[in-house]
């Protein structure tokens, strides 16, 4: 079955940009799926960041929009998240997710274990 | 603020019913899209619980039940135990997002 894993830094300083891949194992990232990325702060609940297509197509939460690039590497089998302009509000744990949009609305299927993330100095 | 609206607890002994409640608008669960349910065990990602407002992903027991009605969808949980405790979100689709909308979501105490 469809396996999702994300690496990238643990520590974000102010101001920077945050980077996250999630590498798609046991299944194309070709397939009629969107993928997406998902976060919670410590403490609180989900937030959906934005999702993309293996066409290249994307959609952002609008809150996030402006900072947010979400990319795909089909030759990798991975896509990536980048968030620039980080404060200690965008601390949290970043799931990557691969979404079903179907008859049955929108919904994700298979969650990756999730890393998580802390800007600080 | 999230786009779904639940409570942030909800208790039940051993083997009672319990339901959690989640209340949209009319721009998601209101405006038709259906309703899914995710249960998050501490410290694990979420796993989805329920899809299209009351189906049943294999491997999840029949205890797990969902409904919609109007702008709100409940999640009801029969024979509660203890591995039932967790932390459950409500999800819709969102057409002001263009993206998915997350309850806040409730934490289940098993008594």
């Amino acid at each position: 079955q469809v396996q999702l894993q994300e690496s990238g830094p643990g520590l974000v300083k102010p101001s920077g940009t945050l980077s996250l891949t999630c590498a798609v194992s046991g299944g194309s990232i070709s397939s009629s799926n969107w993928w997406s990325w998902v976060r919670q702060p410590p403490g609180k609940g989900l937030e959906w960041i934005g999702e993309i297509y293996h066409s290249g197509s994307t959609n952002y939460n609008p809150s996030l929009k402006s900072r947010v690039t979400i990319s795909v590497d089909k030759s990798k089998n991975q896509f990536s998240l980048k968030l620039s302009s980080v404060t200690a509000a965008d601390t949290a744990v970043y799931y990557c997710a691969r979404v079903v949009i179907g008859g049955s609305g929108w919904y994700v299927d298979v969650w990756g274990k999730g890393t998580t993330v802390t800007v600080s100095s | 603020q999230s786009v779904l609206t639940q409570p942030p607890s909800v208790s039940g002994a051993p083997g009672q019913r319990v339901t959690i409640s989640c209340t949209g608008s009319s721009s998601n669960i209101g405006a038709g899209y259906d309703v899914h349910w995710y249960q998050q065990l501490p410290g694990t990602a979420p796993k989805l619980l329920i899809y299209g407002n009351s189906n049943r992903p294999s491997g999840v027991p029949d205890r797990f039940s969902g409904s919609k009605s109007g702008t709100s969808a409940s999640l009801a949980i029969t024979g509660l135990q203890a591995e039932d405790e967790a932390d459950y979100y409500c999800q819709s689709y969102d057409s002001s997002l263009s993206g998915a909308g997350f309850g806040g979501g409730t934490k289940l105490t098993v008594l």
